[in-house]
């Protein structure tokens, strides 16, 4: 458990509304991802941060934004829902997967669905 | 563009016998790879990584690495039915994000 926690865990939206979903870790993690996962697509990367106010695009940022604010919190919003962003959405942090290398760690994971 | 290819499966196994999921990856001056394992329903969960050509084993997984080939694999030994699940690959360079694999799915039967 690497202290991961994402909330809502599911939600159902309508098409054109903001939807914003919450990141929250509690071991002081510097770097955290935003990835969504589709069949037959697997996990893509939408965008990640690397530092308070540090962020960066990932392959599919379109339609997304994030904020980082403070180091446990990484927001991720859909500023106008559309039905293509149903999806499952994973939060993940980098941390320590043994002495000489770091990987990342996937938080529960949010189901969104848009109507 | 990185690219890491996983054969998407079903593999099916019999409960007992040896799997193996392999993965190829495309970026020559990758460092670090790893294997995930994700249930249905569920978030990934690491089980193995390795950074060194060769093998490396931990009790019924071992994970292999041919840089050269740009070659890794997994290899569950005594497969069981709660190994049912999809497995990723991902790979790794300095602090860039892994990229992942589609994934594998893997059906061990009884």
């Amino acid at each position: 458990d690497a202290g991961i926690t994402q909330s809502p865990r599911h939600k159902v939206t309508e098409t054109g509304t903001p939807v914003t979903l919450r990141c929250h870790q509690t071991e002081n993690h510097r770097y955290m991802y935003w990835y969504r996962q589709d069949p037959g697509h697997g996990l893509r990367l939408i965008h990640y941060s690397y530092g308070v106010k540090d962020t960066d695009k990932g392959e599919v940022s379109d339609g997304y934004s994030v904020s980082r604010s403070k180091t446990e919190d990484f927001l991720l919003t859909l500023e106008s829902a559309t039905s293509s962003q149903t999806s499952v959405y994973f939060c993940a942090i980098r941390g320590l997967a043994g002495a000489l290398t770091d990987t990342q760690y996937f938080g529960p994971g949010t189901r969104l669905t848009v109507l | 563009q990185k690219e890491v290819e996983q054969n998407s499966g079903p593999l099916s196994v019999p409960e007992g016998a040896i799997a193996s999921l392999n993965c190829t990856y495309s970026d020559r001056g990758s460092q670090s790879f790893f294997w995930y394992r994700q249930y249905s329903g569920k978030s990934p969960e690491l089980i193995m990584f390795i950074y060194s050509n060769g093998d490396k084993e931990d009790g019924r997984f071992t994970a292999q690495l041919n840089k050269a080939s740009q070659y890794v694999s997994l290899l569950i030994r005594d497969s069981q039915p709660s190994d049912s699940a999809t497995y990723l690959c991902a790979v790794g360079r300095g602090n860039t994000p892994l990229v992942f694999g589609k994934g594998t799915r893997l059906s061990v039967i009884a």
